[in-house]
């Protein structure tokens, strides 16, 4: 399994700034992935986190108001930028050992409210 | 949108029954999960069912899989009052990347 460590757990931020939410694996891993959790809803995919290139977003989200970084195998920080009450959710890092039909390991996500 | 429903949406019952949950979904699968989330927090995994598989258990957890219908079910047997949680199935596309795509999720109470 993998242990993975989420930053911060929760914040509350005025609108108009922005909040970088950090995970840690404890372990290499190859799939690194984000997703956000509105309000009583499931989970929709952010982004898919690239080491050492770009990550790879889903339609309807966007690099300017989510950047993300990887800069290793085991490390990936997302950016909610200039923040609105809509933005309030739990924002959730995943990771997988490698591609295939394997399991995800989760973070215990960052609940995230806009103010 | 390939995100599968799950219904029902919210179930309660009592400690000691048996909880039934569906999923359904919208196109070829490599496999299906299911997860279980506490108050909002992460998501641990379940079971992992593949699309050639039927039916698998671990413990009080049986899955059954349906591709021809494109379905699959979650009972929990036994239940008690620590299985009050949401569980989402989520699943693995064929042809596609290895990102997950998760359903609406049951809400699930059991009551002592």
């Amino acid at each position: 399994s993998a242990v993975i460590s989420q930053k911060p757990s929760r914040d509350i931020c005025q609108r108009g700034t922005s909040l970088t939410i950090q995970c840690q694996v404890d372990s290499q891993v190859t799939m690194m992935f984000w997703y956000r959790q509105q309000p009583g809803q499931s989970l929709t995919l952010i982004a898919t986190a690239n080491q050492g290139s770009e990550a790879t977003y889903e339609s309807g989200f966007v690099i300017d108001k989510f950047p993300i970084s990887r800069p290793n195998l085991t490390f990936s920080t997302l950016t909610v930028s200039n923040m609105s009450p809509e933005d309030s959710s739990i924002y959730l890092c995943s990771v997988g050992r490698e591609p295939g039909d394997t399991e995800a390991f989760f973070g215990q996500g960052t609940r995230l409210t806009v103010v | 949108s390939q995100q599968g429903e799950e219904d029902p949406q919210a179930l309660s019952i009592q400690e000691g029954e048996n909880a039934t949950m569906n999923c359904s979904y919208k196109t070829s699968i490599n496999n299906l999960q299911w997860y279980r989330q506490n108050s909002g927090r992460g998501l641990v995994h379940l079971i992992l069912i593949r699309s050639n598989e039927r039916e698998k258990h671990s413990g009080r957890l049986r899955v059954t899989l349906d591709t021809s219908k494109k379905s699959s079910s979650l009972l929990i047997t036994a239940s008690r009052a620590a299985d009050t949680a949401s569980y989402f199935c989520a699943t693995v596309h064929q042809g596609g990347s290895e990102k997950l795509v998760f359903g609406k999720g049951t809400k699930l109470t059991v009551n002592p």
